[in-house]
C-alpha cells in the first residue's frame, strides 16, 4: 500500500543553527501535504501544509518544499529555538475523491532536539 | 476550553475489561477520527466518521468498535482489552468542506492495559 516515511528518525540541532526534516512520500497521486509539531504529553499541531501545484510556501520561521518529481518533503525551520524540540510528522492525501479524500496518511515522525 | 477534548486523559485496564475513551470537539466539524500512536510507529488510523450516520474502518480497527452520538462526540470502545492496545489514543476532526484538510487534535488518553 501507499505510505508515507521520513528519511531521518532524529536530527540535533544547535539554538540559532536552521533545521531540514525531510519526507518521503510513494503515493504519486497525493496532492496536499501537512507538517505537524507534536511536543511531550500533546496532540499533533498543525504547522504549514502545501499543495502539489505549489514547490514552496514560507510561514513564520517555516519553509515547506515539494519535490514531486522525486517524491520529497521538507520542512525546514529556520533559527531553531529550544521551544521547537519536539517530533515532527508529514502527513499526505491524496486526491482519490469520494469518502476518501482528506483522509491523512502519517509518516513516522522525527525527533528534533535543539541544544541551547 | 480545548476544541477536541478527550476523556479520560489515562487510564490504566485490565486484561479482558471493556473500556470507552470519549472525544468531543466545539469547532463545528463534520469529520472526526481515532488514531492510535505507537513509539516509531506514528498515528495509526483506527475508525474515521463523515458525519454522524457515516462510519469507516481504518487500517488497524480490529479489536475496537466506535459510536458517533452527535456531530460534536465520537467514541472509541475496546470490547476486551488486551495488552497490545496499550498505546496513546488521539481524537481529531477536520472540516473538509472549506478545502481545508488539517486536523485538530485532542490531547490525547495514555491508556495502558495490564
Amino acid at each position: 500500500g501507499e505510505s508515507v516515511g521520513l528519511h531521518l528518525p532524529t536530527l540535533s540541532v544547535q539554538e540559532g543553527d536552521n533545521s531540514i526534516i525531510n519526507c518521503a512520500y510513494s503515493n504519486s497521486a497525493s496532492d496536499y501535504f501537512i507538517w505537524y509539531k507534536q511536543e511531550s504529553g500533546k496532540g499533533p499541531q498543525f504547522i504549514i501544509d502545501i499543495r502539489s501545484n505549489m514547490d514552496k510556501r514560507q510561514g513564520q520561521r517555516v519553509t515547506v518544499l515539494l519535490n514531486k518529481t522525486v517524491k520529497h518533503l521538507s520542512l525546514q525551520i529556520a533559527a531553531t529555538q529550544p521551544g521547537d524540540s519536539a517530533v515532527y510528522f508529514c502527513a499526505e492525501t491524496n486526491n482519490a475523491g469520494g469518502t476518501s479524500y482528506g483522509k491523512l496518511t502519517f509518516g513516522q515522525g522525527t525527533i528534533l532536539t535543539v541544544h541551547p | 476550553d480545548a476544541d477536541v477534548t478527550q476523556t479520560p486523559r489515562n487510564r490504566i485496564t485490565k486484561t479482558g475489561k471493556r473500556i470507552m475513551l470519549e472525544c468531543s470537539q466545539t469547532k463545528g466539524h463534520d469529520r472526526m477520527y481515532w488514531y492510535r500512536q505507537d513509539p516509531g510507529l506514528g498515528l495509526r488510523l483506527i475508525y474515521y466518521s463523515f458525519d454522524v450516520k457515516d462510519i469507516n474502518k481504518g487500517e488497524i480497527s480490529d479489536g475496537y468498535s466506535v459510536s458517533r452520538q452527535a456531530q460534536a462526540k465520537f467514541s472509541l470502545s475496546l470490547e476486551s482489552a488486551i495488552p497490545n492496545q496499550t498505546a496513546l489514543y488521539f481524537c481529531a476532526t477536520s472540516d473538509h468542506g472549506q478545502g481545508d484538510y488539517g486536523y485538530t487534535f485532542g490531547s490525547g488518553t495514555r491508556l495502558t492495559v495490564v
